[in-house]
């Protein structure tokens, strides 16, 4: 059974750093064709694609936010990082971390996500 | 990054009717190299991260009632539950995983009428 689970801290300050670790069973990043993406969903609205890592390492960020986002991954502990510079009330939202599958066609993976965590809601406040 | 447009943005409708929900993209999302359309649907009701109910368009996820069908190629897409139930009520999201980019529609809000 897949599943993942966010932490992180419930409230940051504007203009710090947050951290959000998801850590995950089930699935190993150190498998072919895995993927792990972390998504937001600001309060009422709609969901936003941030970042995602591949089993390879290969990494991918939001145009929109691309300088203020680092993911990384711990394969030996399960475990997928998100940091996020420059903290502003905008940004407070619940921000999900999800395992992407993959069927692998002509040589190439295509992934869609397939399995969320249940979200941890991060309030950008003083 | 491509657009996803999703209609209506609500709808109310009586137990056991139809109900359709509708995906445009900015962009055709059908790769021809694999005649498959890159798009999925996600159910989210409140309180709970999304769900997986149809990927590639039109193949439901294991474990989804068949009364939920996916159709449409190219840039438009429909969600369809044949017989709405009540714990169909949920905001339902399109997402297009075509792009490097992911993105969604802004969701349509399911209710019963």
């Amino acid at each position: 059974q897949v599943t993942l689970k966010e932490s992180g801290p419930a409230l940051v300050e504007p203009t710090q750093t947050l951290t959000l670790t998801c850590t995950f069973s089930g699935f190993s990043l150190n498998t072919n064709g895995m993927r792990v993406s972390w998504i937001r969903q600001p309060p009422g609205k709609a969901l936003e694609w941030l970042a995602r890592i591949d089993w390879d390492d290969e990494k991918l960020y939001s145009t929109s936010l691309k300088t203020r986002l680092t993911i990384s991954k711990d394969t030996s502990k399960n475990q997928v990082v998100l940091t996020m510079t420059n903290m502003d009330p905008v940004d407070t939202a619940t921000y999900y971390c999800a395992r992407a599958r993959s069927e692998k066609m002509l040589n190439y993976y295509y992934y869609y996500i397939d399995v969320w965590g249940k979200g941890t809601m991060v309030t950008v406040s003083s | 990054d491509i657009v996803m447009t999703q209609s209506p943005d609500s709808l109310a409708v009586s137990l056991g009717e139809r109900v359709t929900i509708n995906c445009k993209s900015s962009q055709s999302i059908l790769s021809s190299s694999t005649n498959k359309n890159s798009l999925g649907w996600y159910q989210q009701k409140p309180g709970q991260p999304p769900k997986l109910l149809i990927y590639w368009a039109s193949t439901r996820e294991s474990g989804v009632p068949d009364r939920f069908s996916g159709s449409g190629s190219g840039t438009d897409f429909t969600l369809t539950i044949s017989s709405l139930q009540a714990e169909d009520v949920a905001v339902y999201y399109c997402q297009q995983y075509y792009s490097t980019f992911w993105t969604f529609g802004q969701g349509t809000k399911v209710e019963i009428k």
